[in-house]
């Protein structure tokens, strides 16, 4: 599975859109990009996943660029609740079936 | 339906001391994890079972043994605890073939080992 990279943190006005990058130099063809994220002491929760097209659920939107190296998470208008570790996740769809969680980004959403 | 539960929420146990940690998915998945997390780290996979009747290693399966009870039920044991192994440990599960690695996590188990 190809490595990532993630600020370890930022922080984001209430309010604002947050974007969250992810480094994924190596992915490879046959890779998804996975977001997850963990609010404190809670388990972690799946957000959004995508393979070579932007994509766009009820939580966030997820922009993979056109060689897929690097995407952005995106949550348009955060609130306090969004405050969280971002971990970025890449996977082969196929391959066996657990993850392997970094050290994420802490967002800090600030009132 | 509640999802993945996990009992129990807290524990403290005497270095030696063996315990068994409790997990249950009421979602049909196939395949069930066992994660651990350390203070200011994240997690780590302990064992896992693609499928009932199977268990496979992960990245830290020292000192830990499952059992895939039936397809709701995934127990993990010590059975001797050390104080290396304080951490918070998190059940999953997710359905298996097809889909993305959508994996729905319990609220997790806090053991302290003294």
């Amino acid at each position: 599975d190809a490595k990532t990279t993630q600020p370890p943190s930022m922080d984001c006005a209430e309010g604002r859109a947050a974007n969250l990058p992810c480094n994924h130099s190596t992915i490879s063809g046959n890779e998804y990009v996975y977001w997850y994220r963990q609010i404190h002491s809670q388990g972690p929760q799946y957000i959004i996943h995508g393979l070579k097209n932007n994509e766009t659920n009820e939580m966030a939107s997820l922009i993979i660029t056109e060689d897929r190296k690097s995407s952005t998470l995106i949550l348009p208008h955060a609130t306090l609740r969004d405050t969280a570790v971002y971990y970025c996740i890449v996977k082969t769809s196929g391959s066996a079936r657990q993850l392997t969680f970094g050290s994420g980004t802490q967002l800090t959403v600030l009132p | 339906n509640a999802g993945v539960t996990q009992t129990p929420k807290f524990q403290v146990l005497k270095t030696g001391q063996s315990m068994t940690l409790q997990c249950a998915q009421d979602m049909n998945h196939n395949s069930m994890y066992w994660y651990r997390q350390d203070p200011g780290m994240g997690l780590r996979l302990i064992y896992y079972s693609a499928s009932e009747g199977t268990t496979d290693k992960g990245e830290v399966p020292n000192g830990y043994n499952v059992s895939r009870l039936n397809k709701r039920e995934f127990s993990l044991r010590l059975e001797s605890a050390a104080p290396s192994q304080t951490s918070v440990y998190f059940c999953a599960s997710s359905a298996q073939a097809g889909g993305p690695l959508e994996q729905f996590f319990g609220p997790g188990t806090r053991l302290t080992v003294l």
